[in-house]
Parts: C-alpha cells; structure tokens; sequence
C-alpha cells in the first residue's frame, strides 16, 4: 500500500538555525498538510496546501514558518529561525480529495529537537 | 472553534477482552466527520475508522466499533477481541468539511488514550 514517507526520522538543530523537512506524501493525492505534536501534549493542525498554495494556516504558522512543492512529489515544511518550543513531531500527511470520505494518510513524522 | 476532549489519558485490557475509548466534541457545525486514529510505538498514524456525522448508523470495521452519539456529541471507540497488536495511543480527531475554494478539511485532534493491552 503507497505511504507517505518523511525524512530524517529525527532532526537535532542548534536554535536559531534554519531547518527542512520533507515528504513524499502518496503519489496520487492533490491535498497535502503539516501537523505537530509537542512531547505528551494534542496534535496541531499547522497548515494545509493544495494547487501549489496554502490553503489554510494555523496561529502556530508563524512567518517562520513556509511550505514548498519544489518538484512533483517532494513537500517540505522549513522553520526560517528554530526556537527551543519548535522542538516536536512533525507529521506529513496527504489525501487525494478534501473530504472526510477520503482520509488523510500520515507519515511516520520526523522528531525535531532544538538545542 | 471545534474542541475534541479524550478524557482518558491511560487504559489497559486483557487480551480477548473489550475496551471502550471515549472522546466528546464540541461544534455547531451540523456536518462533519470523525476518526479515530491509532498511533503504535512504531509512530505511523494509521486510520481505525470514521464516522460521517450525517450517517446514522455506527461505523464498523471488524473489531472496531463505534458509538455516535449526535446530540451528545460523543464518539466512541469499541474494541473487540483485544489483540497485543493494538497496543497504541489512540487518537479521536473531527473534521468539518472544507468550506469552499481553498479550503481543505483540517483535522483536530484530542489529546489521545494511551491503550495497552495486557497478555
């Protein structure tokens, strides 16, 4: 079964420095979407992206904040300047359709640690 | 704003036995979705099963139940049959539908219910 799949698995960055992430997210879906989940706390929506714009945000989806689709399959979330509170999960996830009906796929996340 | 409360931070089962996990929603919206997700050690969030809150009748998917409850605004998850396997935090998310061009459905999630199931 096609997965979403985020690299790295884990990311240790100095604060104040920049970060990306990335996913693949499953080949034939058109809707893509960052959340985070701090350590023991809810996961957070962050923000959604579709036709090669942002669909919605998240008050979390500050100016450090920025998605790309540089090419057709990669979908990267970069923090400009990491803060120690940036430190997460963060979960890429897609879906072909916007619809309840058609779940969001997520992939395995990448554990951000800011030091 | 949409609110999902999973008031259950911890549970645990006997294997082969039953477990329900409760979550309670807040909207005014009248249509919308529900999901359970699970989230084992291995962290893939994988989808358990939905509800579509037009649907009158339960969701199921093998030995996965649940209880909607639309007037109460609750959502339970049943799980039959508890296997070792289905040891995971276990996550109550809502979704609205999207609203219009540019918007996309955007899941809200509950703090989750950490289930352990006991040999």
């Amino acid at each position: 079964e096609p997965e979403v799949t985020q690299t790295p698995s884990h990311q240790v960055t100095q604060m104040g420095q920049e970060v990306i992430l990335r996913c693949v997210p499953i080949s034939n879906h058109l809707y893509f979407y960052w959340y985070r989940q701090i350590l023991g706390q809810k996961v957070e929506f962050l923000v959604s992206f579709y036709n090669n714009e942002i669909s919605e945000k998240s008050e979390i989806f500050d100016d450090q904040f920025s998605v790309e689709r540089p090419d057709g399959s990669n979908f990267t979330l970069k923090i400009r300047s990491t803060k120690l509170e940036d430190s997460a999960m963060y979960f890429c996830a897609s879906s072909a359709f916007a619809l309840g009906n058609q779940p969001q796929h997520f992939g395995d996340g990448t554990r951000l640690s800011i030091l | 704003a949409q609110t999902v409360t999973q008031s259950q931070p911890e549970m645990s089962v006997q294997e082969a036995e039953t477990v329900t996990l409760s979550c309670t929603y807040d909207t005014s919206e009248s249509n919308y979705y529900l999901f359970w997700y699970k989230q084992p050690p291995s962290r893939q969030m994988i989808l358990v099963i939905r509800q579509e809150a037009y649907k009158q009748q339960n969701a199921t998917e093998n030995r996965f139940s649940v209880n909607f409850q639309k007037a109460a605004k609750s959502f339970s998850l049943k799980i039959s049959d508890s296997q070792l396997g289905d040891t995971a935090m276990y996550f109550c998310a809502f979704m609205k539908p999207p609203g219009g061009r540019g918007s996309q459905g955007n899941l809200i999630f509950g703090k989750g219910t950490k289930l352990s199931v006991k040999p």
